[in-house]
C-alpha cells in the first residue's frame, strides 16, 4: 500500500523557516515525480512545487519561487521542502503528493494526510 | 496559464439522484489530461478520474468523466451517502492548476 507521511509542520514567525519531510512507503520513490500541494483549510488546492525522478528538474509556483526549495533522497524514499522567509499567506496544510509518471503529463495519484504550517507572530 | 472554472459552486441533491459537475477551461486544452479528485472533510483529496474518463483503482462505476471541447464533466449516478464531498478538477497537460471545487451536499 502506498503511503506518504509528512512531518515538520508547525508554528513559525514571519520570516522564519521550516523544513517539511515526506517519507514514502509501499513503493519505490525514484521513478516518479513528487510534488507538494497546499490548501488553506476550507479552501482550494494550490500546487507549490515538483521535482522530477532524479532531481534533474525542479518547479515552483510563482508565489514561492526563490523562497522554497524542493529536494529528494531516493535512497531514503524521502522528499523535502525547505521553506524560508515564510509569510502569513503561506499558512496552509501541506500535502506530499505522488505523481503518476516520471515526467509530464502526470496526475496526482496518491496524497499524504498533510502537515499544517502556521505562520504567525 | 489555463484557468479552470467549476460549476456549480454547490450542488444540493438527495441520495439516489444523479450529480453532474462541470469544469471549464479558459483556453483550448487537450481533452485527454483532466483529473478529478474527491475530498471529504478532514481528509486528503483522493484521485477519482484520470485521463478525463478513466476511473482510478477502487472507484465505483457510478463515477464517470467526459469531455466536449474545453468543457469537462464528472457524473455521479445514484448518489450514495459517502459521495457527498467536495470535488476538484485539474488539467495536467501544460499546467498544474486546480478548479476551485464543487461541493456536493445533501439536500
Amino acid at each position: 500500500e502506498v503511503q506518504l507521511l509528512e512531518s515538520g509542520g508547525g508554528l513559525v514567525q514571519p520570516g522564519g523557516s521550516l523544513r517539511l519531510s515526506c517519507a514514502a512507503s509501499g513503493f519505490t520513490l525514484s521513478p516518479y515525480v513528487m510534488s507538494w500541494i497546499r490548501q488553506v483549510p476550507g479552501k482550494g488546492l494550490e500546487w507549490v512545487s515538483a521535482i522530477t525522478h532524479y532531481s534533474d528538474d525542479t518547479y515552483y509556483a510563482d508565489s514561492v519561487k526563490g523562497r522554497f526549495t524542493i529536494s529528494r533522497d531516493n535512497s531514503r524514499n524521502t522528499v523535502f521542502l525547505q521553506m524560508n522567509n515564510l509569510r502569513a499567506e503561506d499558512t496552509a496544510l501541506y500535502y506530499c503528493v505522488k505523481g503518476s509518471a516520471r515526467t509530464r503529463p502526470y496526475y496526482f495519484d496518491h496524497w499524504g494526510q498533510g502537515t499544517l504550517v502556521t505562520v504567525s507572530s | 496559464e489555463v484557468v479552470l472554472t467549476q460549476s456549480p459552486g454547490t450542488l444540493s441533491l438527495s441520495p439516489g439522484e444523479r450529480a453532474t459537475l462541470s469544469c471549464r477551461a479558459s483556453q483550448s486544452v487537450s481533452s485527454t489530461y483532466l483529473a478529478w479528485y474527491q475530498q471529504k472533510p478532514g481528509q486528503a483529496p483522493r484521485l477519482l478520474i484520470y485521463d478525463t474518463s478513466s476511473r482510478a483503482a477502487g472507484i465505483p462505476d457510478r463515477f464517470s468523466g467526459s469531455a466536449s471541447g474545453t468543457d469537462f464533466s464528472l457524473t455521479i449516478d445514484r448518489l450514495e451517502p459517502e459521495d457527498f464531498a467536495v470535488y476538484f478538477c485539474q488539467h495536467y497537460g501544460d499546467s498544474r492548476t486546480f478548479g476551485q471545487g464543487t461541493k456536493v451536499e445533501i439536500k
